[in-house]
């Protein structure tokens, strides 16, 4: 089956720590991941993808294929950071699976 | 300058109405998407359709229809509102579909539904 978890709804760090939000995957394919992020009153964007091993506004993911994990990291929270974040896997039929979601809040 | 718009932004309707939700992009994607976010923000798929042709279609009521008069407007048409209907509906648009590349998929500002 395919899904994808993320197992915290909610998670508070504190201005300058940092911050794990975790994600794992179910797919028997070739998986490619992305995160996407939702600010407050904003539309949902996307924020990194597994295949470009980017870091985007500080943060960074790597594929784990045995763990089928694809933590997002950021070694040092900003209060910008608050916002919704969604994991999401894309399957080889073109369908795009989120994850639940996380709510970051940062706290100052 | 808006890449993916969407209207209404809000839509309060009654029970049993029938209600459309539009959706336009200006990016020259070919795949046009329609999600729907829950009150736990879960976010799901319900439609996919490239160069207007339906590409996924999710396990959704049949009083959703999409409609796709050109490959830059995917209108949702949802007929016999229901309570459980009330949700954030969220247009996307991606180039190429998703198929290889990973291309970004571009959300729009979403439709907050409320059914009375």
């Amino acid at each position: 089956a395919q899904r994808v978890t993320q197992p915290e709804k909610l998670l508070s760090v504190f201005k300058g720590a940092p911050v794990e939000l975790k994600c794992n995957y179910s797919y028997s394919g070739s998986p490619e991941l992305f995160w996407y992020v939702q600010y407050s009153r904003q539309r949902l964007q996307l924020l990194l993808r597994h295949i470009s091993r980017e870091s985007i506004k500080g943060f960074t993911a790597d594929l784990n294929k045995g763990e089928t994990s694809f933590h997002l990291k950021k070694p040092f929270a900003q209060e910008e950071d608050s916002a919704m974040y969604y994991c999401a896997l894309k399957t080889s039929y073109d369908k795009v699976i989120f994850g639940p979601g996380t709510s970051l809040s940062v706290i100052p | 300058d808006t890449a993916v718009s969407q209207t209404p932004k809000y839509l309060v309707t009654q029970m049993g109405n029938d209600k459309s939700i539009k959706c336009e992009q200006n990016l020259g994607h070919d795949t046009m998407y329609w999600y729907k976010q829950d009150s736990k923000k879960f976010l799901k798929i319900m439609f996919s359709y490239n160069n207007k042709e339906l590409i996924i279609n999710e396990t959704v009521p049949n009083r959703f229809s999409p409609k796709s008069p050109d490959k830059a407007h995917l209108n949702l048409h949802i007929n016999s509102l229901e309570l459980g209907d009330s949700a954030v509906y969220f247009c996307a648009s991606s180039q190429g579909g998703l198929a290889g590349g990973g291309n970004e998929q571009f959300f729009g500002p979403g439709t907050r539904l409320t059914v009375l």
